[in-house]
């Protein structure tokens, strides 16, 4: 089945410094993916779609500038939150879909510790 | 604007049957997803529904009423690890991102 592969799974960081997280599909092209984010005891929100080639799409009241999606590839997409603070402390999720499935892959997750 | 209402929590008792609801609104509609997620955990597929009627896969099944906007997960022969947050998620088209409802935290008693 697919897979998608997320890393790192945990990162804290001290606050004003960056830090990217990385989303694979291993075993399928994913021209597109979807970057989500769920605060504790929180549903999943939708924070941007992640385009191979071209400009990522976010979802209103997400900062593009501060969460930067590159998808250079078709199995790569890349999120960078930039200059964090704690209150992006968060679990950060990447999803996949491959062709004709209706079948979202998630990766483990990513959780984000901003100090 | 999409909505998804489903109830937070749901306690049953092991080996029982239990059921999850759901409603939505949506502007355009495709498919009703169901997803499981264990505390700390990513979220796994479930099940999906694109047409009315009952899809079932082992202990778990799931139901679409498009004319409704309603579905529901049925767990069946409940075990202590099913406890977890269940999560019914809308998709408008074939390749456009998953709406999540708010999620139901299952709690599976002995």
């Amino acid at each position: 089945g697919a897979v998608v592969s997320q890393h790192p799974s945990r990162v804290i960081c001290k606050s004003g410094t960056s830090v990217k997280i990385e989303c694979r599909s291993l075993d399928f092209q994913a021209t597109t993916m979807f970057w989500y984010r769920q605060f504790p005891k929180q549903s999943l929100m939708l924070m941007a779609t992640s385009n191979e080639g071209s400009k990522a799409t976010y979802e209103q009241g997400v900062e593009k500038d501060k969460f930067l999606i590159n998808h250079a590839s078709l199995t790569l997409s890349t999120l960078t939150v930039t200059s964090a603070h704690p209150e992006d402390s968060s679990f950060y999720i990447c999803s996949a879909q491959s062709s004709g499935a209706n079948v979202l892959t998630f990766g483990a997750g990513s959780r984000l510790t901003v100090l | 604007g999409q909505s998804l209402e489903q109830p937070s929590e749901v306690t049953a008792v092991e080996g029982a049957i239990v059921q999850i609801n759901c409603t939505y609104q949506t502007s355009g509609f495709y498919g009703l997803s169901w997803y499981q997620q264990h505390d700390g955990g990513a979220p796994t597929f479930l099940s999906y529904n694109g047409l009315d009627g009952l899809e079932e896969t082992g202990r778990f099944s799931s139901f679409l009423s498009r004319s409704d906007s309603y579905g529901y997960l049925l767990l069946q022969e409940l075990q202590m690890k099913d406890s977890a947050s269940y999560f019914c998620a809308v998709s408008r088209s074939g390749n456009t991102p998953l709406v999540f409802g708010k999620g139901t935290r299952l709690s599976v008693i002995a």
